[in-house]
């Protein structure tokens, strides 16, 4: 059973491009939640959903920021006009319905 | 959420048990406490989670009062492989629905 899977696991991006960070789940895991880490800092919640739901988004920007989990593919965490700002490391995380947490190696997205 | 207070870093030699204390002073009745461990570069891995008194499992102890409202992380022996960041956190026992926080974690650092 492989581990939950991000890609790309660097990205880099000009500022004004859009940023887009895949997450597949751990099989059988119908949560998914989305977590930004800046350099020395700890993980901030973004975003949980569920397949084809969006939970919470209570951590997300409000502009630019939008995930998905669709029924079928991974989910999609998108940045559009990513300002430097932007730059750190996003964890994605799968849970199935009451058990462990597990993350994803994280994507590292660099905003040039 | 409950917030989490935890020292910022630590310092230890290979072969000496760690304790990392974490203060968690507004739980609710319904949290778990649960630690994870972070390398550089890696998502956050799962090392153990409790809600009273004592849990072990392979690589760690976790001590609860009875109070809750303070947990220990156990380490026994350290290896230099334990060099990590170490989070505590608070969240419900539906943890499927939990937007689990980290906070700024525990820098522990083990010398030769």
């Amino acid at each position: 059973n492989a581990g939950v899977m991000q890609n790309p696991r660097h990205l880099v991006r000009r500022r004004g491009q859009e940023a887009r960070l895949r997450c597949s789940p751990m099989k059988g895991h119908s949560h998914v939640y989305w977590y930004r880490q800046l350099p020395e800092e700890g993980l901030k919640f973004m975003v949980y959903l569920q397949k084809e739901n969006i939970i919470d988004e209570s951590g997300m920007p409000k502009e630019r920021f939008s995930a998905e989990f669709p029924k079928e593919g991974p989910s999609i965490l998108r940045i559009q006009q990513v300002v430097r700002g932007d730059s750190a490391a996003y964890f994605c995380a799968s849970q199935d319905s009451g058990g462990e947490r597990f993350f994803g190696p994280g994507t590292r997205l660099t905003v040039l | 959420l409950a917030k989490t207070t935890q020292p910022i870093s630590m310092d230890s030699y290979e072969g000496q048990e760690v304790n990392i204390t974490c203060s968690h002073n507004n739980i609710a009745t319904n949290d778990y406490i649960t630690w994870y461990q972070q390398f550089p570069s890696q998502g956050p891995r799962f090392i153990i989670q409790g809600y009273k008194t004592k849990v072990t499992n392979e690589v760690a102890s976790l001590f609860i009062p009875a109070d809750r409202k303070s947990s220990t992380l156990s380490l026994p022996r350290v290896s230099l492989s334990d060099t990590a960041v170490y989070y505590c956190l608070v969240g419900g026992s539906d943890t499927g629905r939990r937007a689990l926080t980290f906070g700024s974690g525990t820098r522990l650092q083990v010398q030769p």
